[in-house]
């Protein structure tokens, strides 16, 4: 599946870092999301982007920040990240509403040393 | 806030058995979907149920979404390997979409 792409697949980083996480689909969506996937936890919902605004941000740390440029492009900024951020962070994407199915990226798995 | 929540955590399945996994709203959903995980992978979409009552099958899956909208449930006859793996449902209200923390699946040869 090419729809959605993630990059990196893989990031070690230390806490004093600044690195970005890249998300592209080629499916015509007009909704992106973040996701953050720890182990034994549900996925958590970190931001969505609608026709490129922002319209939800589930009390994330500033240490992430989004970016979503267009349509078909959102970034995740990292900022002196903490061990517990460590986690599998997904990128989806869907037509305008978040109630229609989302297709998911492979996800860039995160450790923050 | 809508919170999702999903039974049981873990599922080990004799090869052969079959299992259901339960899912329940607090709040009514205006159409629910399942998700599956594979080991190592990402969540990819199975199905979405959005009529009360509504039944859908999917080979040796079938979906149910409950008469008040506010739960489903997955079940899955003889269970294969190839079935391993998480699934979540995901209950959709106006435009969020919440997901419970998924049933593990693993099979037993």
């Amino acid at each position: 599946e090419t729809g959605v792409t993630q990059t990196p697949r893989h990031l070690v980083m230390g806490m004093t870092n600044k690195k970005s996480l890249k998300c592209e689909q080629h499916l015509g969506h007009n909704a992106m999301y973040w996701y953050k996937q720890s182990a034994k936890k549900p996925l958590e919902l970190m931001f969505v982007y609608s026709l490129e605004e922002r319209v939800e941000n589930n009390s994330v740390p500033s240490r992430f920040s989004p970016e979503c440029p267009n349509s078909s492009h959102l970034f995740l900024h990292l900022h002196t990240l903490q061990p517990e951020d460590s986690a599998l962070y997904l990128c989806a994407s869907s037509q305008v509403s978040s109630a229609n199915e989302q297709f998911f990226g492979p996800g860039t798995r995160l450790t923050v040393l | 806030g809508q919170q999702v929540m999903q039974i049981p955590q873990y599922q080990h399945v004799q090869e052969g058995e079959d299992f259901t996994t339960y899912c329940n709203s607090s709040t009514t959903l205006s159409n629910i979907q399942w998700y599956k995980q594979r080991p190592g992978g990402h969540p990819v979409f199975l199905i979405q149920l959005v009529k009360s009552g509504e039944v859908k099958k999917q080979k040796r899956l079938t979906f149910q979404f409950g008469e008040a909208k506010k739960n489903s449930s997955l079940h899955i006859t003889a269970t294969q390997t190839t079935d391993v793996g998480t699934y979540f449902c995901a209950g959709a209200n106006d435009y969020k979409l919440s997901f419970g923390a998924g049933t593990t699946v693993t099979v037993r040869a």
